[in-house]
Formats: structure tokens, C-alpha cells, sequence
């Protein structure tokens, strides 16, 4: 069975400062990952995804992810937070194109004026 | 750009009522998805259709929770009775069902239980 794992359920940085979001998976085969955000009372819009090929890979808005299958992890990172990112942030795993994601419990980010 | 479409927004309901949400996939997407997410966690899945078939059910409450896609277009979850525990935003999604596996989700019912 597939899971991922958010650590922390909230993180604080300053505006302009990095952004890392922590997330690991656990899937017995290679994995489809995701990253999603969540603003209040809205659904959820990709940020930026890994299927094949490059391990890292960029997104929306300045974010990126690398893939790293050694510890089984795909971290978010953006190298200086704005304040419009503040939102909730969810990472998720799949294992094809057809089947559906295993969320994370989500990490909350603020940013600090 | 198309988008999934939800409603209503927003549903206040007492205990033991009824209560139904509709779904509108992009159009040409066969795959479609309800999605339960509980205040601070992360979406869960509830059920997960192809076409008009259940492809997987298995977390859905079947002895409150029903779900129906007939024409394999948009989708209804009905909840009878409704209890506090349903209290929660209602997400649905959908997919082309391609190598890519990104889901589309709609703005989601929030569901209030008094």
C-alpha cells in the first residue's frame, strides 16, 4: 500500500526567505508524485508533478521538487516565499496514470511580513 | 479552461437528514473521483468511478453513503442519514485516465452537520 508522509503540519518563514516542505512516500512500485495547494475553502490545484525522466522538476509560481528514489522522498522547495503563498500544501502519491492519489495529512505554510 | 463543477458550496444540514452533492467533471474525462476531507487533514478517497462503473469503493460508508454516475458524466454522493462525523469538505475530480495521473479537483461542498 501506498502513504506519504507530510513532517510538520506547519511551517513559518519570513517573506523572501526558502521554503522547504518536507514529504516522503512509501510505494512498492515507482512511484507517481505530486504537490498540490489548498487556499481556504477551495479545492486543490497542482503545483507541479513527477511521473518519469528528470528528478527535478519545476512548477507554478517559482516552486520546485526533486525526486530522490534513495530516500524515497520529494521535498517542495521555492527560493524566497511570497506572501500569496501562504496556503496548505499537499503532497501525494499514485502509482499509474489511472488510480487514485494517496494524500498526505498537509503542512500549512505562513509567511511573515 | 474547463473545471470541474460543484454544488452547492456550501450545505448546512441537521442530523439524520439527507443530503446530496453534484459533480460535473471536464468534459471527455472518464475517470471521476469523491474525495472526503476532514478539517486539517488531507483528502481521502470515498470512491472512484470509470465511466458509469465503481472501479473502487472500498472506503466509502455504503450503510449511509451512496454514489452514482449513470451516464458516466457527472456523479451525485448522497449521504442518508447524515451524522456530525460527516462534517467535511466533499471534493470531487476527475482524470483523463493518462500516463500523466493529474487529477483535476472542483471547489468542493462543504457539508455542515448540526
Amino acid at each position: 500500500a501506498q502513504s506519504v508522509t507530510q513532517l510538520g503540519s506547519h511551517v513559518s518563514v519570513s517573506e523572501g526567505a526558502l521554503v522547504l516542505l518536507r514529504c516522503n512516500y512509501s510505494s512498492s512500485v515507482p512511484p507517481y508524485l505530486f504537490w498540490y495547494v489548498q487556499y481556504p475553502n477551495q479545492g486543490l490545484q497542482l503545483l507541479l508533478k513527477y511521473t518519469t525522466g528528470a528528478t527535478l522538476v519545476k512548477g507554478i509560481n517559482g516552486f520546485e521538487a526533486e525526486f530522490k528514489k534513495s530516500e524515497t522522498s520529494f521535498h517542495l522547495t521555492k527560493p524566497s516565499a511570497h506572501m500569496s503563498d501562504a496556503a496548505e500544501y499537499f503532497c501525494a502519491v499514485s502509482h499509474s496514470g489511472n488510480t487514485p492519489l494517496v494524500f498526505g495529512k498537509g503542512t500549512r505554510l505562513s509567511v511573515i511580513a | 479552461e474547463a473545471e470541474v463543477a460543484q454544488s452547492p458550496r456550501y450545505k448546512i444540514t441537521e442530523k439524520s437528514q439527507a443530503v446530496a452533492f453534484w459533480c460535473d467533471p471536464i468534459s471527455g474525462h472518464a475517470t471521476l473521483y469523491w474525495y472526503r476531507q476532514i478539517l486539517g487533514q488531507g483528502p481521502e478517497l470515498l470512491v472512484q468511478f470509470q465511466d458509469e462503473s465503481v472501479v473502487d469503493d472500498s472506503q466509502l460508508p455504503k450503510d449511509r453513503f451512496s454514489a452514482e454516475r449513470l451516464k458516466g458524466v457527472d456523479s451525485t454522493l448522497k449521504i442518508q442519514p447524515a451524522e456530525l462525523g460527516d462534517s467535511a469538505m466533499y471534493l470531487c475530480a476527475s482524470s483523463a485516465g493518462l500516463s500523466t495521473g493529474e487529477l483535476f479537483f472542483g471547489e468542493g461542498s462543504r457539508l455542515t452537520v448540526l
